[in-house]
């Protein structure tokens, strides 16, 4: 089993400040995605890191992918209420079968 | 109706009730997928289905029957259920498990087993 472990658990911060969230595995993954998951819902799909070491934005919201394609990152800057939700990272193995990470809970309080 | 979506949202069901769960998807994908959602948990992989046919069953118990007639729509059948099945079980879909592997998913049935 491939174990994707993200950190934090939980973060609360307030709005304007700068959060990163990270992705953690032992394994190498061919492609990693991030989604966001909002209360009642279920999760959406924010972007796809295919190529180790890529960068790419959306809007505020910075990701990385390792060199090795075994970890990743997220980053806020200037952190929005509407920003609020559960982060979750996915690793698609083989097959295209995703393991997902627990998640970060992001609060951002006015 | 637009993207993926699943009925009922919230259900409460005794240990001994037989119940279904509805998954729907408009956006003419061909895998769709059931995942179990706990708290603090990551998302377990229970059934995929690719062109109706399953693909794969994550050890699941045989309590949950997940029935996949065409590829719009999904049940997953459940009875006899423990109260540590209490979760959200979330519905998703994609062009296929083995080419895109970009899922979009439901937004949950909340399940409560007394």
């Amino acid at each position: 089993t491939q174990l994707l472990e993200q950190s934090p658990q939980f973060l609360s911060i307030q709005e304007g400040e700068n959060l990163t969230v990270y992705c953690n595995s032992s394994s190498v993954f061919s492609s990693l995605q991030w989604y966001r998951q909002e209360p009642g819902e279920g999760p959406v799909l924010l972007v796809t890191v295919v190529t180790g070491g890529e960068v790419k934005k959306l809007k505020r919201l910075t990701f990385q992918f390792g060199d090795a394609r075994k970890d990743s990152s997220l980053h806020i800057t200037a952190a929005q209420p509407g920003d609020t939700g559960l982060y979750l990272c996915a690793g698609v193995g083989s097959w295209g079968k995703l393991q997902f990470g627990a998640g970060t809970q992001v609060v951002v309080t006015p | 109706e637009t993207g993926v979506t699943q009925t009922p949202r919230h259900l409460v069901m005794g240990m001994t009730n037989k119940k279904s769960l509805k998954c729907e998807q408009h956006l003419g994908h061909n895998a769709m997928y059931w995942y179990k959602q706990s708290a603090k948990k990551p998302l377990e992989l229970m059934f995929v289905y690719n062109f109706k046919e399953q693909t794969e069953n994550n050890s699941v118990p045989s309590r949950f029957s997940p029935e996949c007639p065409n590829s719009s729509h999904l049940f997953l059948h459940l009875h006899t259920l423990q109260p540590e099945d209490s979760a959200l079980y979330l519905c998703a879909s994609s062009l296929s498990s083995g080419g895109s592997y970009e899922q979009y998913f439901g937004p949950g049935t909340r399940l409560t087993v007394t």
